[in-house]
């Protein structure tokens, strides 16, 4: 089954204790993303990747890290959490980050976060 | 600032009237999405629009891209409670470095 999994579901941490939220797809995707939804504001991309080895700022990179060694992982990273990255997060890929098209993007279950 | 301005945000109406949800922008899009997400789960794609003035429909839901391309609209024919959840736009600003970007959502509540 074509999917996007995410680990863990639910997590609760408290401020400045390292965590690592993983994401995987096994759609052989290209382009992977993370974002964070808060009530009122929508999605709001954190941090993309077009390829292996290849990643960029979104709109609210800061206090998160990606690494994209292999294709089908992209993990979401926060060195120092703190309460302002409550939040719940969700990892997504499609195919590729083309222009145009039918693009989809394939999202995960969402992680919800909470820093305490 | 939001690039994209969904409205109303929040509605809620009785099963079997009729809604429009529109999704706005000052900005020009490549293409734009329409996702729905149900609670604790992420969101899934509905439909894409490319075409400046295209227009898709998917059983009683009806998309609509802008000639211009800077706004969408979705309408929902006899709204059914199986229609409650979170809708969100997103596209692809056309404009600079390539940019993904999402509405805030509308929830919609469909009242038996």
């Amino acid at each position: 089954e074509a999917q996007v999994t995410q680990n863990p579901r639910y997590l609760i941490t408290v401020t400045g204790k390292k965590l690592t939220v993983t994401c995987s797809q096994n759609m052989n995707h290209e382009y992977m993303s993370w974002y964070r939804q808060d009530p009122g504001l929508g999605l709001r991309q954190i941090y993309y990747s077009m390829n292996v080895e290849v990643t960029d700022k979104g709109d609210v990179p800061e206090g998160y890290k990606v690494s994209r060694k292999e294709k089908r992982n992209f993990p979401l990273i926060l060195e120092s959490p703190s309460p302002n990255q409550t939040s719940l997060y969700f990892c997504a890929s499609s195919l590729s980050y083309a222009l145009a098209g039918d693009n989809e993007q394939y999202f995960g279950p969402g992680t919800r976060l909470t820093v305490t | 600032t939001q690039l994209l301005e969904q409205s109303p945000q929040f509605l809620s109406i009785q099963e079997g009237e009729n809604l429009t949800v529109y999704c706005n922008s000052s900005s020009v899009f490549s293409s734009l999405q329409w996702y729905r997400q149900e609670p604790g789960e992420g969101p899934v794609l509905l439909v894409t629009v490319v075409t400046g003035g295209e227009v898709k429909k998917l059983k009683r839901l009806t998309f609509q891209f802008g000639d211009a391309r800077k706004d969408s609209s979705l309408h929902i024919t006899a709204a059914q409670p199986g229609d409650t959840g979170l809708y969100l736009c997103s596209g692809f600003l056309i404009q600079g470095a390539q940019k993904l970007v999402f509405g805030q959502g509308t929830r919609l509540t469909i009242n038996p």
